[in-house]
């Protein structure tokens, strides 16, 4: 299947500093990206999904200029914490898909681990 | 709103065992399905998926059957090996819409 790629794995930030987290569709073209986030034994929660050359769409309840996604290529959509707190200690999870349709499977990147201390 | 759920949290079954595990749906909207293995610290990775006009396809290893009538969605595992322990999740959709995600079954395999 087609692989899905995240930087960092793992990042340790102090509060109210900024994280940027990478997700690279790396052969293939993702036209629409997610971002979801996994809060330990919980199931993965959408924020926001992002379509190439256009503003994120995100989920209710999540602040968008916190969490600001940029997906400026078919291959790259990026994910920034802005002034991340410990609350935002999470396993943050990519996921690409190659066009929009209804049955086209979505593949997921390896997830990034965020610490917030 | 939407939802999917499962019926147990936790699985624990013997290893060579076949294992199923369980999901309702409450969107009869939903037309295709998912399931997805989570190994603990990474991504969930895709096992097997159906279509809403489909009511069983197999894998290796693996089945998912559809029960369009009760909303009800289940993962059958052949053989279950040591490798299988993860949490599963089903996932569902409406057309081009979101995944939603159920709340996981966690499998642990007694040797």
């Amino acid at each position: 299947g087609a692989v899905v790629s995240q930087h960092p794995s793992r990042v340790i930030c102090k509060s109210g500093t900024s994280v940027k987290i990478e997700c690279r569709s790396l052969d293939f073209q993702a036209t629409t990206m997610f971002w979801y986030r996994q809060f330990p034994k919980q199931s993965l929660m959408l924020m926001a999904t992002s379509n190439e050359g256009s503003k994120a769409t995100y989920e209710q309840g999540v602040e968008k200029d916190k969490f600001l996604i940029n997906h400026a290529s078919l291959t790259l959509s990026t994910l920034t914490v802005t002034s991340a707190h410990p609350e935002d200690s999470s396993f943050y999870i990519c996921s690409a898909r190659e066009w929009s349709g209804a049955y086209n499977e979505q593949f997921f990147g390896p997830g990034t681990r965020l610490t917030v201390l | 709103g939407e939802s999917v759920g499962l019926h147990l949290p936790t699985l624990s079954v013997q290893e060579g065992d076949n294992s199923i595990i369980n999901c309702a749906y409450s969107n009869s909207a939903s037309d295709y399905f998912i399931w997805y293995k989570q190994e603990s610290g990474k991504g969930p990775q895709f096992i097997i998926d159906i279509r809403s006009n489909m009511d069983k396809r197999q894998g290796q290893r693996v089945t998912v059957l559809l029960n369009k009538t009760v909303k009800h969605l289940s993962l059958q595992i052949a053989a279950t090996q040591p490798g299988d322990s993860a949490v599963y999740f089903c996932a569902e959709r409406s057309g081009a819409q979101k995944l939603v995600f159920g709340q996981g079954t966690r499998l642990t395999i007694n040797p």
